[in-house]
């Protein structure tokens, strides 16, 4: 089974500046999707960005970005100019694009707590 | 607007009783799903249905019930063998069941008295 791995509980960034989010997963797969959900405190949660394993190219959003390793199994998000509403629960997530049994499902990491300090 | 609606946002229940959380979507999505959530664990799957009237158990099943008589409803029955049922649960459905990203409601927190 796919498992992914958020190591850092909590970080923490000042206003303006930029910060890295890690996740690595664990997968014996090769095709596969990949996001970053925000969760602010009203508790919803929100598509930050998303990956497929089978494009080389880092995705971008403004002023969130990841860095995908295919090899080392790792999916970064970093954001640039962070902003006090960026402070918030963020979910790393893994499916699978198999289309078999079990790929209907997302598989998601134990969150890191970011705070932004003004 | 399209989205998810969850409700009740706040719920109180008894050691014993049953209770159903709803989950209505209008964004003609065929697959939705429940997730619990609980401090420091994340997000933990406990069913899902990719069609009206099928519905597959997913990581944490035991304890809950799920119905899908209709493709805009999937209500969760949080019964009484669910031995810690305090948590915050989130619904949430996607367009694509293979390759789409969730879209979530508000989540509903239970807690049990």
């Amino acid at each position: 089974a796919q498992t992914v791995t958020q190591s850092q509980p909590e970080m923490s960034v000042q206003e303006a500046e930029t910060v890295t989010l890690s996740c690595t997963y664990d997968t014996s797969e090769s095709d596969y999707y990949l996001f970053w959900y925000k969760q602010p405190p009203s508790r919803q949660m929100i598509l930050v960005i998303r990956q497929e394993a089978y494009k080389q190219q880092n995705a971008t959003e403004n002023r969130f970005s990841v860095n995908f390793q295919k090899a080392a199994k790792s999916f970064s998000l970093k954001i640039s100019d962070s902003q006090l509403g960026d402070a918030a629960m963020y979910f790393c997530a893994y499916r699978s694009a198999s289309g078999l049994g079990g790929s209907e499902k997302l598989v998601f990491g134990k969150g890191t707590k970011l705070t932004v300090n003004p | 607007d399209g989205g998810i609606t969850q409700s009740p946002k706040y719920l109180f229940r008894k050691e014993g009783q049953n209770v159903t959380l709803s989950c209505e979507q209008n964004l003609n999505h065929d697959a939705m799903y429940w997730y619990r959530q609980d401090p420091g664990q994340g997000l933990r799957l406990i069913y899902y249905s990719q069609i009206v009237n099928d519905f597959q158990k997913g990581d944490i099943a035991e304890g809950y019930s799920v119905s899908r008589e209709k493709k805009e409803s999937f209500p969760l029955t949080v019964t009484s063998a669910q031995k810690n049922p305090t948590a915050f649960y989130l619904c949430a459905s996607t367009r694509d069941g293979f390759t789409g990203e969730l879209f979530f409601g508000e989540g509903s927190r239970l807690t049990v008295l």
